[in-house]
């Protein structure tokens, strides 16, 4: 049963517009939630990230939405440049229950940005 | 700071062979976990440790064992290799406050098993 999920394998957006990814989650629990971006041959890396108490968290050119009653967050991306082109996880845990706050991922968005 | 580093990169193994997929880090973090990465399932937590001695399970701990006897280290064994177990490990480590969730993730380790 998968968690968390990116119906979005890839997406493709011209260079100076937004990209929007998202990502949808079924456990009620999660009360944490953050982006990791990874390119080939690297480890994931973290990028942004949002509590449920918040609905919205902005760092410079990313901005993570969070839709609790549809349990629903997205990704925005303005403008996106080539060097964005990563794939995206989105991920969750239930940080406040727990002191470990056990990551789970979803599948990945393949994002290419087209100069 | 060299951050978190794997050891090997890549690596073939037959069935039923054993191995030690190695894990630093330079940080002083307290929480390490390791993760494999599988087409279209994402990263999926093998075992965490939130201290040196402490050790968990995560969502797929079948087959692996780990011990994290120092800060630095967090070794993940695999006892008999299988085919299932072919997968990209990713080993990361955070500071203590953020448990698992900010985590820096070093390069990862290819494994082939035939």
């Amino acid at each position: 049963d998968q968690q968390v999920k990116q119906n979005s394998p890839s997406l493709s957006v011209q260079e100076g517009r937004i990209s929007i990814l998202n990502c949808d989650y079924t456990n009620s629990m999660f009360d944490y939630f953050l982006w990791y971006k990874k390119y080939p041959a690297e480890g994931p890396t973290f990028l942004i990230s949002i509590s449920s108490i918040k609905d919205k968290n902005e760092d410079g050119r990313f901005t993570v939405f969070l839709n609790k009653s549809a349990k629903h967050l997205s990704l925005h991306i303005v403008p996106s440049q080539p060097g964005d082109s990563a794939v995206y996880f989105c991920a969750a845990s239930s940080y406040g229950s727990s002191n470990t706050g056990k990551l789970i991922f979803g599948q990945g968005t393949t994002l290419q940005v087209k100069p | 700071n060299a951050g978190v580093t794997q050891t090997p990169k890549f690596q073939v193994l037959k069935t039923g062979q054993s191995m030690t997929l190695q894990c630093a880090q330079d940080m002083n973090h307290e929480y390490m976990s390791w993760y494999r990465q599988d087409p279209g399932m994402g990263l999926r937590l093998i075992h965490y440790s939130v201290g040196a001695g402490i050790t968990d399970q995560g969502e797929v701990p079948n087959g692996y064992n780990v011990s994290r006897s120092t800060t630095e280290d967090f070794p993940l064994r695999l006892l008999s290799a299988a085919p299932s177990q072919t997968s990209v490990y990713f080993c990361a480590s955070s500071p203590e406050g953020t448990g698992l969730n900010e985590q820096f993730f070093g390069p990862g380790t290819r494994l082939t098993v035939l």
